[in-house]
C-alpha cells in the first residue's frame, strides 16, 4: 500500500515555463513533507520541504503549496530550466525511526 | 567530507551468489538506512540502524542482512541473489533518525540474472 501517491510520473515542460506535481498521503500522523530531487546516476538530495502548519514555502524557484485538510501537497518550479530536468520524489515522515516514505517520483523533462 | 559512499557502483551476479553492498560515511551520523529503488516504486526501504550495534527492518527487508559494527559503516548482504532483487540500491545516513535530512549515496546498480 503507497502511503504517499504522486502524479504525474512524467511531465515535459517548455524552458520558462511551470512544473506542478502532486502528492497525496492519508496518514494524519505525518508531520514533515520533504521533496527530493536526484538526477541520473546520483542519489536523490534534498529539495526543500514544509511542515503542516505551513501552507506554503518558497525557495527561489522552488514552491511546496500544501493543504492539510485535502492532505494534499505540491511542488511547484518556476521558470522551469533544462538542468532541472530530473526525477523529483515527495515524501512523508511520521513518528519513529523508520517512518519516511516516499512517492513513486516524476520524471521532469524541460525542453529548451 | 565524502558524504555517503558505496561500493561497487554496478554488479552482475548470478542467482544464488552472495554478495555484500559497502556503504560508508564521513559525518558521524547516527541513523543510516539502505532502500532499494524500482521503476514505479519508488524508493522503499530495507534495513535501518539508529546506531553501531543496532539494526532493525524496513518495509521490504527478506533476502538481505545488514550489520553495524561501527559508526561509519554499514554493509548490505545478499545472501543468495533473486532476480527480484535486481535493482537500484541506495544508503543515506543522517544525523539522529529520520527526523534529520538524509543524505543519499550515488547507488549500486544490481543486476540478477
Amino acid at each position: 500500500q503507497q502511503q504517499v501517491k504522486q502524479s504525474p510520473q512524467s511531465l515535459i515542460v517548455q524552458k520558462g515555463g511551470i512544473s506542478i506535481i502532486n502528492c497525496a498521503y492519508e496518514n494524519t500522523a505525518f508531520d514533515y513533507f520533504p521533496w527530493y530531487q536526484q538526477f541520473p546516476g546520483k542519489g536523490p538530495a534534498l529539495l526543500i520541504a514544509i511542515r503542516p502548519d505551513v501552507s506554503e514555502k518558497k525557495e527561489g524557484r522552488f514552491t511546496i503549496s500544501f493543504n492539510k485538510s485535502a492532505k494534499q501537497f505540491s511542488l511547484h518550479i518556476m521558470d522551469s530550466q533544462p538542468g532541472d530536468s530530473a526525477t523529483y520524489f515527495c515524501a512523508a515522515r511520521g513518528t519513529g525511526a523508520n517512518n519516511l516514505f516516499f512517492g513513486t517520483g516524476t520524471r521532469l523533462t524541460v525542453i529548451p | 567530507n565524502a558524504g555517503v559512499t558505496q561500493t561497487p557502483k554496478f554488479q552482475v551476479l548470478k542467482t544464488g551468489q552472495s554478495m555484500t553492498l559497502q556503504c560508508a560515511q564521513d559525518m558521524n551520523h547516527e541513523y543510516m538506512s539502505w532502500y532499494r529503488q524500482d521503476p514505479g516504486m519508488g524508493l522503499r526501504l530495507i534495513h535501518y540502524s539508529v546506531g553501531a550495534g543496532i539494526t532493525d527492518q524496513g518495509e521490504v527487508p527478506n533476502g538481505y542482512n545488514v550489520s553495524r559494527s561501527t559508526t561509519e559503516d554499514f554493509p548490505l548482504r545478499l545472501l543468495s541473489a533473486a532476480p527480484s532483487q535486481t535493482s537500484v540500491y541506495f544508503c543515506a545516513s543522517s544525523a539522529g533518525t529520520l527526523r534529520g535530512t538524509q543524505y543519499f549515496g550515488p547507488g549500486t546498480r544490481l543486476l540478477v540474472l
